[in-house]
């Protein structure tokens, strides 16, 4: 069966360092999405991103926050400077698109960002 | 705003029990609701799906119920395995932001053998 996967697993960082979290999403999607959890809070909506732009973006998703499709697989999240508050488990989504009927997004297993 | 929410944050059931998830939502303009479930140290995973122009739908051991009056929904499993066992989400878009998946606070549910 198709998976979104995501690396790394596991990031520890220090407070004030840039990190870029990767996804590689189902091959055929054309919307890729990335959501955040503070651990044992709700999924939350960070942005989306369609025909290589930003489609949609949350409140969270201020100027320390990029997304990126350098290529025809990856799509990545840019952290520039990080804040405590920033550590989190980071889920990439994908789906099909509008054709397919349902907004059914598939998620990666998420990167857990430790920012100390 | 929108925002999506459950009554309880976490729920107890035996093995073999009807599961029954409530969720709340406030926007009357919904369009599309979603359940997911996460298991521990996953990402969440689609379930059932059902429009706002729907009452019902069924899936496999699992069905969602939509009241429109009460701004309510519901997911029911049958028959409750221990693999039920996780946090289940309830979610939501909007004709307004269909490319906006907004999640409820999450349920809780622990299957005991």
């Amino acid at each position: 069966e198709p998976e979104v996967t995501q690396t790394p697993s596991h990031q520890v960082t220090q407070m004030g360092q840039e990190v870029i979290l990767r996804c590689v999403p189902i091959s055929n999607h054309l919307y890729f999405y990335w959501y955040r959890q503070i651990l044992g809070q709700k999924v939350e909506f960070l942005v989306s991103f369609y025909n290589n732009e930003i489609s949609e973006k949350s409140e969270i998703f201020d100027d320390q926050f990029s997304v990126e499709r350098p290529d025809g697989s990856n799509f990545t999240l840019k952290i520039r400077s990080t804040k405590l508050e920033d550590s989190a488990m980071y889920f990439c989504a994908s789906r099909a698109g509008v054709i397919s009927g349902a907004n059914v997004l598939t998620f990666g297993a998420g990167s857990r960002l430790t920012v100390l | 705003g929108e925002s999506v929410g459950l009554h309880l944050p976490t729920l107890s059931v035996q093995e073999g029990d009807n599961s029954i998830i409530n969720c709340a939502y406030s926007n009357s303009a919904s369009d599309y609701f979603i359940w997911y479930k996460q298991e521990s140290g996953k990402g969440p995973q689609f379930i059932i799906d059902i429009r706002s122009n729907m009452d019902k739908r069924q899936g496999q051991r699992v069905t969602v119920l939509l009241n429109k009056t009460v701004k309510h929904l519901s997911l029911q499993i049958a028959a409750t395995q221990p693999g039920d066992s996780a946090v289940y989400f309830c979610a939501k878009t909007s004709e307004a932001s269909y490319d906006k998946v907004i999640f409820g606070p999450g349920t809780s549910l622990s299957v005991i053998p």
